[in-house]
């Protein structure tokens, strides 16, 4: 298995909700990362786990707090979201997280904030 | 400061024609990775290639080529006799060091195939 799963493709909130996105992967790697991307840009690094610990946080608001119940799943849990945080979101895995690695992508959830 | 220029931001070519897609780093990092992604329509960022700062042979793999020249900083990407299928948005990505986690994106060349 070399793909990054991620669910639901589509979500549709308001502000005052509370969701959950989604990622697994079952090719063994240790590092797992989040990314936001707005539309013609490139992807943004939100959150890095390297053997299920939160290694880095890029200065994210705490309205997405992360979650890695363990090695396959990492989750992103969103609350009070603003509708500028419509974007999609990109979950992506490496055997390591070192920089010679490459990291495999998922096909994303596509979020949007009413 | 690490940076990657990719100065196209569109592209346009009719079916067959030959393409090559440019990128540009920075870094003062003597040991550094590059990265060739590609992101259909679809959203999923596919990985195309990857290449250390230590090795400057050019590549091919099928219709692509990547040309890595480090005395220009350049790792350009090349897809000869393009298909509509190419039809993508195509991101270089930089990383560097030993321990970075970070991948340094461009701001990527929309390539569009026309048939």
């Amino acid at each position: 298995d070399t793909e990054v799963t991620q669910t639901p493709k589509h979500l549709v909130m308001g502000m005052t909700n509370k969701k959950s996105l989604k990622c697994e992967q079952h090719m063994g790697h240790r590092a797992m990362y989040w990314y936001k991307q707005k539309a013609k840009k490139p992807p943004e690094l939100m959150f890095v786990y390297s053997y299920e610990k939160l290694s880095i946080n890029e200065s994210v608001p705490s309205r997405f707090s992360p979650e890695c119940p363990n090695s396959s799943l990492l989750n992103l849990h969103l609350h009070a979201l603003q509708p500028e945080d419509s974007a999609l979101y990109l979950c992506a895995s490496s055997p390591e997280g070192n920089s010679y690695n490459e990291q495999f992508f998922g096909p994303g959830t596509r979020l949007t904030v009413l | 400061a690490q940076k990657v220029t990719q100065a196209q931001t569109e592209i346009s070519v009719v079916e067959k024609e030959d393409v090559t897609l440019d990128c540009v780093y920075e870094t003062r990092d003597t040991t550094y990775y590059l990265f060739w992604y590609k992101q259909p329509p679809s959203g999923e960022l596919v990985f195309l290639i990857r290449r250390n700062s230590f090795d400057e042979q050019n590549e091919i793999s099928g219709r692509y080529s990547w040309n890595f020249q480090k005395s220009t900083s350049s790792f350009n990407f090349t897809i000869t006799a393009s298909q509509v299928v190419d039809s993508a948005v195509y991101f270089c990505a930089l990383s560097v060091g030993d321990s970075s986690y970070k991948l340094i994106f461009g701001s990527g060349t929309r390539l569009l195939v026309r048939p």
